[in-house]
């Protein structure tokens, strides 16, 4: 599976949207993008995943570029909730079940 | 519709003992995962199973630990003798085959393990 690169951490006001990059400049046409979230002491948390197309959901968007080189998970209007670690993963379709998380980003929501 | 549920929630015990983690996942769900998740190494995969059988153990590790899945809806993972290394959350998750795109997994709230 293609290795993805996440900011350590980053910081959005309440309200705003919070954008989160992913690089995974080595991913494969057959890989999807996933991203989870873990909120403190719970167990990770599906928010959407895509393959070329963006996707949008009740939780998030996903814009991935024309290249599939990178992608942004997108939160409308983050609130103190949404306070969390993101996990940005690639992963072949149809073939092993592995996800393999790396270290996320650091998401804090300011009141 | 009740998500995936894992016991106990914590566990405090001495090193040499054995430890056994229980989890339900969701019924329906043909897939069970093993994590293990520490402040070191992060999230990990220990091994996972396909309708009931194990198909890549390859994070579990060493000889000390091993999981079971006797049916659908019921996995442990077991420790024996336990370690003080061994202190970690552990998850379980779930998900259904997805074919060509693969379902999500659903995590539990994860086993507090602390080993003294």
């Amino acid at each position: 599976d293609a290795k993805t690169t996440q900011p350590p951490s980053m910081d959005c006001a309440e309200g705003r949207a919070a954008n989160l990059p992913c690089n995974h400049s080595t991913i494969s046409g057959n890989e999807y993008v996933y991203w989870y979230r873990q909120i403190h002491s719970q167990g990770p948390q599906y928010i959407i995943h895509g393959l070329k197309n963006n996707e949008t959901n009740e939780m998030a968007s996903l814009i991935i570029t024309e290249d599939r080189k990178s992608s942004t998970l997108i939160l409308p209007h983050a609130t103190l909730r949404d306070t969390a670690v993101y996990y940005c993963i690639v992963r072949v379709g149809g073939g092993a079940q592995k996800l393999v998380f790396g270290q996320g980003t650091r998401l804090t929501i300011n009141p | 519709d009740a998500g995936v549920i894992q016991s106990p929630r914590h566990e405090v015990t001495e090193m040499g003992q054995e430890v056994t983690l229980r989890c339900k996942p969701i019924s329906g769900h043909d897939y069970l995962f093993w994590y293990r998740q520490t402040m070191m190494r992060g999230l990990e995969l220990l091994i996972y199973f396909n309708n009931n059988v194990p198909i890549d153990d390859s994070g579990m590790p060493e000889d000390r630990f091993s999981a079971k899945m006797p049916n659908a809806s019921f996995s442990t993972l077991k420790i024996q003798p336990s370690e003080p290394r061994d202190s970690a959350v552990y998850f379980c998750a779930s998900s259904r085959g997805g074919g060509i795109s693969n379902q999500p997994q659903h995590f539990g709230d994860g086993t507090r393990l602390s080993i003294l």
